[in-house]
């Protein structure tokens, strides 16, 4: 089955730097890789996802680039703020509409001001 | 639209009884997923629904937990008997299949 790695595990940037989380994937077929936001005390939020048709997707400060040839993907915030500390998880799917999603272990992002 | 409902949002309860968490999707979704958040092993999928019916419940750690969707707007996870290893965030979500998933707020189940 597919296997979803996230890395890193933690993440400390002061408000203004970008932040950048990498995740690998090992099942080839895998075509649809959301991105999802948690909160503390909330559900994980989609904030953005890319299929495999596509290379890169930007929405305002954010953007995700996904290699398939080598089988990763990776999420982008620039100009961060302190209201994007949260936790980051990864996820893909082979099913193009996003059924069975695999998650990474998630990336707690700390926003210093 | 008010997203996926759960409930409770908070449960304690003393170990041996029975815990019934509650979800309802989001209206025109036709696929449902129970996870398991904890600290130590992440999000763990528990059982997913397409239609109603059940499709993978390899994720539920064992007989003491079960699911049940009745109908397209509701469903349960239920545990009986409750050990307070089971203590965690358990979480509903719903999915049109065309975007990901649509997670409800969780339940925060402390068994003690």
């Amino acid at each position: 089955g597919e296997n979803v790695e996230q890395h890193p595990s933690t993440l400390s940037v002061q408000e203004g730097d970008s932040a950048v989380i990498k995740c690998t994937y090992s099942d080839s077929a895998s075509n649809y890789f959301p991105w999802y936001k948690q909160e503390l005390g909330k559900g994980p939020q989609l904030i953005i996802d890319i299929r495999s048709n596509v290379g890169e997707k930007k929405d305002q400060r954010i953007a995700v680039t996904l290699n398939k040839t080598a089988k990763h993907f990776s999420l982008h915030i620039t100009e961060t703020q302190p209201e994007d500390s949260a936790v980051y998880f990864c996820a893909a799917s082979t099913n193009n509409a996003g059924n069975m999603l695999t998650f990474g272990g998630g990336t707690r992002l700390m926003v210093k001001p | 639209d008010a997203g996926v409902i759960q409930s409770p949002r908070h449960e304690v309860t003393e170990m041996g009884q029975e815990v019934t968490l509650r979800c309802k999707p989001i209206s025109g979704h036709n696929s449902l997923f129970w996870y398991r958040q904890t600290m130590m092993r992440g999000l763990e999928l528990l059982i997913y629904f397409n239609n109603n019916v059940p499709i993978d419940d390899s994720g539920m750690p064992e007989d003491r937990f079960s699911a049940k969707m009745p109908n397209a707007s509701f469903s349960t996870l239920k545990i009986q008997p409750s050990e307070p290893r089971d203590s965690a965030v358990y979480f509903c979500a719903s999915n049109d299949r065309v975007r990901g998933y649509t997670f409800g707020s969780g339940t925060r189940l402390t068994v003690v």
